[in-house]
This record gives C-alpha cells, structure tokens and sequence, in this order.
C-alpha cells in the first residue's frame, strides 16, 4: 500500500527566502505523485504532479518539485516566498484505483 | 471550463441525523471521489463512482453511501451521524482515459455534527 510522510507540520519562513517542504512516499509501483495547497476554507487546488519522464516538474506561482527515486522523496520548493504562500500544503501519492493517498500536510507560514 | 461544485457550503446536524452533500464534476470528468477531511488533518479517501458505480472503496463504514447520476454528478449520503463526522468533505473529479487521471477538487462542504 502507498503512503505519504510530509516531514514538518509547520514551516515558518521569511519573505524573499528559500521555501522547502519534504515529502517522502512509499510505493510499490511506480509513483505518480502531486501536490495540493489548501488556503483557509477552501478546497485543494493542484500545484504540480511528477508521472512520468523529466523527474523536475514545474508547478503554478513558481513552485517546483523534484522526483528522487533513490530517496523516495518529491520535496517541493520555490526559491523566493510569497506572504501569498502561507497555507496548508499536501502531498498525495496515487495507487492503481486512481485513489489519492495524502500526507498530513504541512503548514507554511511567511513572515514579513 | 466549469470547475467542481458543491452544495452545500456549511451544514450543521445533529448525532443520528442523515446527510446528503452534492457534487458537480469539472466539464469532461467522468468520474468522482469522494474524500473526508478532518480538522488538522489529510484528506482521507472515501470512495469514487465510474459509470454510475461504486469503484473504489476507503475504510468508512457502510453508512457511507454515494450515488452517480447519468450528467456525472453525484451524491454523498452519511447515515447515523457520529460527532466525529464533522468535516471538511471533499469532492474531486477526473476522466479516466487520461493517463494521468488528475483529480481537481471543488470547495468542499464544512460539515458540523451537534
């Protein structure tokens, strides 16, 4: 069965820095993996997704994400934060029945 | 485009009542699952229709149930409310054929259980 480890439930950083949130998956067939943001009272809104083929994939607001197979890992990124980013962020691993498997999430916040 | 909606926004029950929430798919989705979100927590999978059919099950009991109508929308269906029913209650839809199968969410519906 698939499963999805989000490392931080809470990540706190400075306008203008480095944005990394981890993620960390268990598959036992090739992952299809994705992330979701969540802002307060709202749905989820999809950022990016890894398939198949180029392992960094580029997402919406300047995000990206880079599959590492040897690890495991589909850490997400964005070199420069946003008071716009502060949310709730999951990762979410699919299984062959198209069922999502998600993380706990994580939550950004962007001090000014 | 129209995107996932759902009705309806905010519900309170009280513990025993029955709930209906509903679901519009995105225009060309195909198929809906059905996620429940809990505060401070992943969305947990429900279930998802196909073709008006159950095809996908989580580990909720029974008395969840759901519908699929003909235009794609569907219906999900709580018996019996429990206290720890409150939720976010999440719909999603995609179309099976695409490789990817990427679910898109609508807004959700908040539901609390008195």
């Amino acid at each position: 069965a698939q499963s999805v480890t989000q490392l931080g439930s809470h990540v706190s950083v400075s306008e203008g820095a480095l944005v990394l949130l981890r993620c960390n998956y268990s598959s036992s067939v090739p992952p299809y993996l994705f992330w979701y943001v969540q802002y307060p009272n709202q749905g989820l809104q999809l950022l990016l997704k890894y398939t198949t083929g180029a392992t960094l994939v580029k997402g919406i607001n300047g995000f990206e994400a880079e599959f590492k197979k040897s690890e495991t890992s589909f850490h997400l990124t964005k070199p420069s934060a946003h008071m716009s980013d502060a949310a709730e962020y999951f990762c979410a691993v699919r299984n062959a029945g198209n069922m999502l498997t998600f993380g706990g999430g994580t939550r950004l916040m962007v001090k000014p | 485009e129209t995107g996932v909606t759902q009705s309806p926004t905010h519900l309170i029950k009280t513990r025993g009542q029955q709930v209906t929430l509903r679901c519009s798919s995105q225009s060309g989705h195909n198929t809906v699952s059905w996620y429940q979100q809990a505060l401070g927590q992943g969305p947990q999978f429900i279930f998802q229709y196909y073709r008006e059919e159950e095809n996908g099950r989580g580990n909720f009991p029974p008395r969840f149930s759901g519908l699929q109508f003909p235009n794609y929308s569907s219906e999900l269906n709580v018996n019996a409310l429990e206290l720890d029913d409150s939720a976010l209650y999440l719909c999603a839809s995609s179309k099976v054929g695409q490789v990817e199968e990427t679910q898109y969410f609508g807004p959700g519906t908040r539901l609390l259980v008195l």
